[in-house]
């Protein structure tokens, strides 16, 4: 598509309950991220695919949250057990990631903003 | 990974030149100096990305000194529609960006 698409756009749970958040890249890029915002802070880095290698899980908060991505395109956030302060803006980003393209930065989604009651 | 420090916010006039500077200390190597442009509920948005001197495009200038500790992005003549978040981000190419964005710079432009 013509850029990243995230779905839902806005997201409402209860607490407990498991949610999960679909990132569609852009076509061809091989580089996908997660990454949370909360009300007023910055970005926080989740979680990075690259190609086929073994995702860079280290920014995952918690083993309620995984991610996985199918056949190198679309990818799910799911988070298990939801908590209030999981409550944030859900954002995605591809890349075309490798050497020498690294004047095109990274794309990101509008963003899924989940609230969790 | 290289940690960024900006001012937390600034406030400038329609067409006035805003500089907004980044200070990154520990940056290593083989990082790029990224800034991003953030709306209201909307994602982040590429602005420019320097490895060292200058450079410039379309929306903005990022001038690096030698040293490469800091970075200032430049925005000539401002327009309402430039309030936003700006982030400096610092970090390797290919590796994505671990590094926490931070709050980043609210840049309000006034009338």
């Amino acid at each position: 598509g013509a850029g990243v698409s995230q779905s839902p756009s806005n997201k409402v749970t209860e607490k407990g309950k498991d949610v999960e958040l679909r990132c569609d890249p852009i076509s061809g890029h091989t580089a996908l991220y997660w990454y949370r915002q909360s009300l007023g802070q910055g970005l926080e880095f989740l979680i990075y695919f690259q190609g086929n290698s073994a995702p860079d899980k280290s920014g995952l908060p918690s083993d309620r949250f995984s991610a996985e991505r199918t056949g190198g395109s679309v990818s799910t956030l799911t988070i298990q057990r939801t908590q209030q302060e999981d409550s944030a803006v859900y954002l995605c980003a591809s890349s075309l990631g490798g050497q020498g393209f690294w004047n095109y930065g990274y794309t990101f989604g509008s963003g899924t903003r989940l609230t969790v009651v | 990974l290289a940690k960024t420090t900006q001012p937390i916010s600034m406030d400038s006039y329609e067409g006035q030149e805003v500089n907004i500077t980044c200070s990154h200390n520990n940056i290593a190597t083989n990082d790029y100096i990224t800034w991003y442009q953030q709306f209201p509920s909307q994602g982040p948005r590429f602005i420019i990305q320097g490895y060292k001197t200058k450079v410039t495009n379309e929306v903005a200038s990022l001038f690096i000194p030698a040293d490469r500790k800091s970075s200032t992005l430049s925005l000539p003549r401002v327009s309402l529609s430039d309030t936003a978040v700006y982030y400096c981000l610092v970090g390797l190419n290919t590796g994505g960006f671990k590094t926490i964005f931070g709050a980043g710079t609210r840049l309000f432009v006034k009338a």
